[in-house]
């Protein structure tokens, strides 16, 4: 059974970066790619990137491109995302998730990262 | 970018009533990709049904979908307890993902 757990809330202030970090279990972690989404308090989710958990390379959307970065630890299942320059505006809970289907939809979800920023 | 429109904002209910949920999306979703989740509280949204009309595991068929092009309705027959919750819409490809603004289904 896909199971994806998520590192703990965070309080960050502006300027600052955080790096939240989802471990993988219940299958082979370099078939699947993994991907991270956000949802801003009372806003639907939106997507934010995808990993390839094999070569480690990454996509970002558009508008997260300059200030993400995805990299993946194969030795212990688990991906990090790292948002910098965080502003007021970032404060979100913060997911990681599997899609299937070779499509962007998501059965598997971890069980979110609240991302606080705040001075 | 495919903009959803899901309404109402609020459906209030009862248990047992029969709840229709609307998703219009701006353009035609290609291949019908199109999704529903369900999201309680401090939990994470949980896929329901893809492909406008195909449940996901363990889902219950009491959650139907239907629609074509633009024009989407997710329906709950018989409203549950358990049913009571945030959903929301989403359109995916290959690539790209956008999700609707959710309709919050309340305890009327």
């Amino acid at each position: 059974q896909v199971h994806l757990v998520q590192s703990g809330a965070e309080v960050k202030k502006p300027g600052a970066s955080v790096k939240v970090s989802c471990t993988a279990s219940g299958y082979t972690f370099t078939d699947h790619y993994l991907h991270w989404l956000r949802q801003v308090p009372g806003q639907a989710p939106e997507w934010m990137g995808i990993i390839n958990t094999s070569g480690g390379t990454s996509t970002a959307a558009q508008k997260f491109q300059d200030r993400v970065t995805m990299t993946r630890d194969t030795s212990t299942s688990t991906v990090y995302m790292e948002l910098s320059s965080l502003r007021s505006d970032d404060t979100a809970v913060y997911y990681c998730a599997k899609a299937e289907g070779g499509v962007l939809r998501f059965p598997h979800w971890g069980q979110g990262t609240l991302v606080t920023v705040s001075s | 970018e495919i903009v959803l429109t899901q309404s109402p904002v609020t459906l209030s209910l009862s248990p047992g009533e029969r709840a229709t949920l609307s998703c219009r999306a701006s353009q035609s979703v290609d291949y019908n990709y199109l999704a529903w989740y369900q999201q309680k509280p401090g939990q994470a949204p949980k896929l329901l049904m893809h492909r406008v009309s195909t449940r996901a595991t363990g889902i219950p068929d009491r959650f139907s979908g239907s629609g074509s092009g633009a024009d989407f309705t997710l329906t709950i027959s018989r409203l549950e307890p358990d049913d009571f919750a945030m959903y929301y819409c989403q359109q995916y490809g290959l690539s790209t993902t956008t999700f609707g603004g959710g309709t919050k289904v309340e305890i009327k």
